[in-house]
């Protein structure tokens, strides 16, 4: 089935360690998305893809970073987590050419705690 | 900016009808989307209704749409347990960017 894999699901990290977190799709999608979701908050976009082209949100911290090195893989860098970070982070997708209604395709997730 | 809110939890009774219920600030949305979340899964698009329609019909599920109090529900009949998750009301804000309500828990009771 194609399909949105984040791992890991579950990450630990200690205060002002760098972690990455990474997604992979077998959707062959163009535009892939992270989002930070907190404890019954919206999920809040920190940037996308669009194909090679990287948008940053305006006010996503610094200290998130990403990279994109082919269609199907993208990570998320924190480059020194603070225990403010600690969310859920989803990885989703959608197909430029489905723009109007842009459907996207989430991962479930990678829970990230901050020590 | 703009912004989507709905309320946190709903606990209903199997064979019930659930409503959950959403409002939204950005009027230029061409389309209002409903995603569901169930336990250990990604958020997955469950419905999705055109600006300029008022209600859609999709077999249990009924999305009604109010554009001058900017207000969209949606309704599932018969609710069972398997409908017990989370569910996100969105809309779309311009090029590839969608922005999605915090998530209402619904709970349903055997």
């Amino acid at each position: 089935d194609a399909m949105v894999i984040q791992n890991p699901r579950y990450q630990v990290t200690q205060f002002g360690k760098p972690v990455t977190l990474s997604c992979s799709q077998t959707l062959n999608h163009n535009v892939m998305y992270w989002y930070q979701q907190k404890s019954s908050q919206a999920p809040k976009l920190l940037f996308h893809y669009y194909d090679k082209d990287f948008n940053n949100e305006a006010d996503t911290p610094d200290n998130f970073q990403s990279r994109r090195p082919n269609t199907s893989f993208c990570f998320l860098d924190i480059r020194s987590p603070g225990l403010g970070d600690a969310a859920m982070y989803l990885c989703a997708t959608s197909r430029e050419s489905n723009r109007a209604l842009n459907e996207q395709y989430f991962g479930p997730g990678t829970r990230l705690t901050v020590t | 900016g703009e912004d989507v809110e709905q309320s946190l939890f709903l606990s209903v009774r199997e064979g019930d009808s659930s409503v959950i219920n959403c409002t939204y600030t950005d009027s230029s949305s061409t389309y209002l989307y409903w995603y569901k979340q169930e336990p250990g899964a990604g958020l997955q698009l469950l419905t999705y209704i055109f600006s300029n329609m008022d209600m859609k019909q999709d077999q249990r599920l009924t999305v009604l749409l109010n554009k001058k109090d900017k207000h969209l529900s949606l309704r599932i009949a018969d609710t069972q347990t398997g409908d017990s998750a989370i569910y996100f009301c969105a809309t779309p804000t311009g090029g590839f960017k969608t922005i999605f309500g915090a998530g209402t828990r619904l709970f349903v009771k055997a």
